[in-house]
């Protein structure tokens, strides 16, 4: 089975751009959830998708959105972005039922300059 | 709020026994998980808990008491490779949204 695919996995950006970021779940994987690492505030969760809703949220800007497709990929954009941005941006995806866990993905490293 | 807390680093000796420890309070409890992270890598499940039990795997052990909020791994036998981070991550409600600790990160030494 493949695991989970992100891509890309290197993105250069300058202030005020907009990016979209992809996510291939693990195959039969519905659940998708985005999170956020940085060197000071650690792995912060953005946001999940199941069944190509959004059924969690996490405390970041409107900036920062995401959609799932019938297929179970999952992208995020974040628009208008800022230096702050700047961070590994890491999905998951998670087999359905009670004591799962989540497979992470590489992850895309982003830096806006 | 959300607050999970766990020891920024920590070193011990090749061959050796390394207990990292995660405090949590959160707004509802779905089972607490351990992850390995290298540097530069993607995170990597080591265990989940759910109930008050210890869960052992191998060299790695994770425990749980859900009525003081706390959490330890256990790593036994301890490698070189065993040197990255390790993250502590509760599921808060009924989807799979985990909420993170900072991350212990240990140095094995020889």
């Amino acid at each position: 089975k493949a695991g989970v695919t992100q891509t890309p996995r290197y993105l250069i950006k300058t202030r005020g751009q907009q990016v979209t970021l992809s996510c291939s779940p693990i195959s039969g994987h519905r659940s998708v959830s985005w999170y956020q690492q940085t060197p000071g505030q650690g792995l912060q969760f953005l946001f999940e998708y199941f069944s190509e809703t959004q059924r969690n949220k996490g405390n970041f800007p409107g900036r920062f959105s995401g959609r799932q497709f019938s297929n179970s990929r999952s992208e995020m954009n974040v628009s208008t972005l800022e230096l702050g941005d700047s961070a590994l941006y890491l999905c998951a995806s998670w087999e359905q039922g009670v004591n799962t866990e989540a497979f992470f993905g590489q992850g895309t490293r982003l830096t806006v300059v | 709020g959300q607050n999970i807390d766990q020891p920024t680093e920590m070193t011990a000796t090749e061959g050796a026994i390394v207990q990292i420890n995660c405090t949590y309070q959160t707004s509802g409890f779905n089972g607490l998980f351990w992850y390995q992270q290298h540097a530069g890598e993607a995170p990597t499940f080591l265990s989940y808990n759910v109930l008050d039990v210890l869960e052992e795997k191998g060299r790695f052990s994770s425990f749980l008491s859900r009525s003081k909020g706390y959490s330890y791994l256990l790593l036994k036998e301890l490698q070189m490779k065993d040197s990255a981070s390790y993250l502590c991550a509760v599921r808060n409600n009924a989807g799979n949204m985990l909420t993170f600790g900072g991350g212990t990160r240990l140095m094995v030494k020889p």
